[in-house]
């Protein structure tokens, strides 16, 4: 069967560090892969998406970038944080394109300082 | 893009009551999607329903495509239900997802 994980779960940044999220997904090749944040409190709003190794799409102009490396790896990066930066950081993928049903990984909360 | 409304936003029940949320869309989508939102942030699947009525357990729900809205409806409700649920909807020449902003329920005991 197919699983989803995140890391790390929970991560404490100063603001102006680096950061890395990493999404990666067992059991199936070539899924679409996204990238979501929630702020406190709010909805869902779409970062990244990716069809394919090397294949970015950008939703939201930000400090934020994407890279897929593998193809069932996904990772959030930033040179140089924001307190705006800060929430709660959800990777997922669709089973299949045609049906486009979501699946979640656990979820990475960030606190920029 | 697609817009997607949910309500209502916040909602109280006491355990045992029966609730019916609902999602509003803008435009024709080839899926929809209800999420449970648990305290730890996980979103759980509920369904994966683009049409008709599907049901599990206590849980079910009912979209109609034709007139853009879909209903989740609770029964008998417990205070695990509490959380947040969201209605996702795919348009897939977008190839993209875009979720309504959530209804918070609240059960108490």
């Amino acid at each position: 069967s197919q699983t989803i994980h995140q890391w790390p779960a929970t991560l404490v940044q100063p603001v102006g560090s680096p950061l890395s999220l990493e999404c990666t997904v067992e059991g199936t090749s070539n899924p679409n892969l996204y990238w979501y944040r929630q702020a406190a409190g709010r909805g869902l709003q779409l970062l990244f998406y990716s069809v394919g190794i090397g294949q970015i799409s950008s939703e939201v102009p930000q400090n934020l970038s994407a890279s897929r490396p593998q193809d069932r790896q996904f990772i959030l990066s930033s040179k140089k944080l924001l307190l705006s930066d800060s929430g709660f950081y959800l990777c997922a993928w669709m089973g299949t394109p045609r049906t486009g049903e979501l699946f979640f990984g656990e979820g990475s909360r960030l606190t920029v300082l | 893009g697609i817009q997607v409304e949910q309500s209502p936003p916040d909602l109280i029940l006491q355990e045992g009551a029966n609730s019916t949320l609902r999602c509003n869309f803008s435009d024709s989508v080839n899926n929809l999607q209800w999420f449970h939102q648990n305290p730890w942030g996980q979103l759980i699947n509920l369904f994966y329903i683009p049409s008709g009525t599907k049901q599990n357990g206590r849980l079910s729900a009912t979209t109609v495509a034709t007139e853009r809205y879909s209903l989740l409806y609770i029964s008998s409700s417990q205070t695990t239900d509490s959380g947040v649920y969201f209605c996702a909807v795919l348009n897939t020449n977008a190839g993209k997802s875009t979720f309504g902003d959530g209804t918070t329920l609240t059960v108490k005991p």
